[in-house]
């Protein structure tokens, strides 16, 4: 099975401040890559899927790039309420599988 | 707009089975994949399996092959998520996501807390 993994499993930045999570598969799934966002205590969201598509209704503040193996989530500009875990998923096959998640925290 | 309603919370004694419900509103029920997601308490998103309905197919991840079935019954939107065998750490919120091949999980439900305890 491929698997995937996240970094950092945490980060605390400022308001304002860019961040940059990454995620990378054990194996090429070429641009079969989906981003979500859980705050606490709520359902998951997607974000990004095909690794750089915006899903309808996020902020153009996140973005997402890569292909292959390498893949990285970006917040041009964090906000207090992007204070959540965020979850990188693989979509390639019939079995999905997430990244461990990266919780980001507001310093 | 596309709903994805689960039955509620359950208590289930150690060996026991659990299935969880997961009604479809809005949309082409049979087109879509309904994958099966569990959380357990202060942990990640664990992928478990999906079927997609009009092929009848479900697949599994490995680490809950033999234990867990998911079904769907097309006639009444409704995905199910059957997991047997149950143990303490079978104790999580089970959720319930549509997607298709191109966009993976973009509704959700809004997850059913299985509590295993004796």
């Amino acid at each position: 099975d491929i698997q995937m993994t996240q970094s950092p499993s945490s980060l605390s930045a400022s308001v304002g401040d860019r961040v940059t999570i990454t995620c990378r598969a054990s194996q090429g799934i070429s641009n079969y890559l989906a981003w979500y966002q859980q705050k606490p205590g709520k359902v998951p969201k997607l974000l990004i899927y095909a690794a750089s598509t915006l899903q309808s209704g996020v902020p153009s503040r996140f973005s997402g790039s890569g292909s292959g193996t390498d893949f990285t989530l970006t917040i041009s500009s964090l906000q207090p309420e992007d204070v959540a875990t965020y979850y990188c998923q693989k979509y390639n096959s019939a079995l999905l599988t997430f990244g461990g998640g990266t919780k980001v925290e507001i310093k | 707009q596309v709903q994805l309603v689960q039955s509620g919370a359950e208590v289930k004694k150690p060996g026991s089975s659990v299935k969880v419900s997961c009604k479809a509103s809005g949309g082409t029920f049979s087109s879509y994949a309904i994958s099966w997601v569990r959380q357990a308490p202060g942990q990640g998103l664990e992928w478990m399996g999906r079927i997609i309905p009009i092929l009848g197919i479900a697949n599994y991840a490995q680490k809950f092959q033999g234990r867990v079935t998911i079904t769907a019954d097309k006639s009444t939107s409704t995905a199910y998520m059957e997991l047997s065998s149950l143990r303490s750490e079978d104790t999580a919120v089970y959720y319930c996501a549509r997607g298709t091949q191109l966009v993976p999980s973009s509704y959700w439900g809004q997850g059913t807390l299985v509590t295993v305890s004796s």
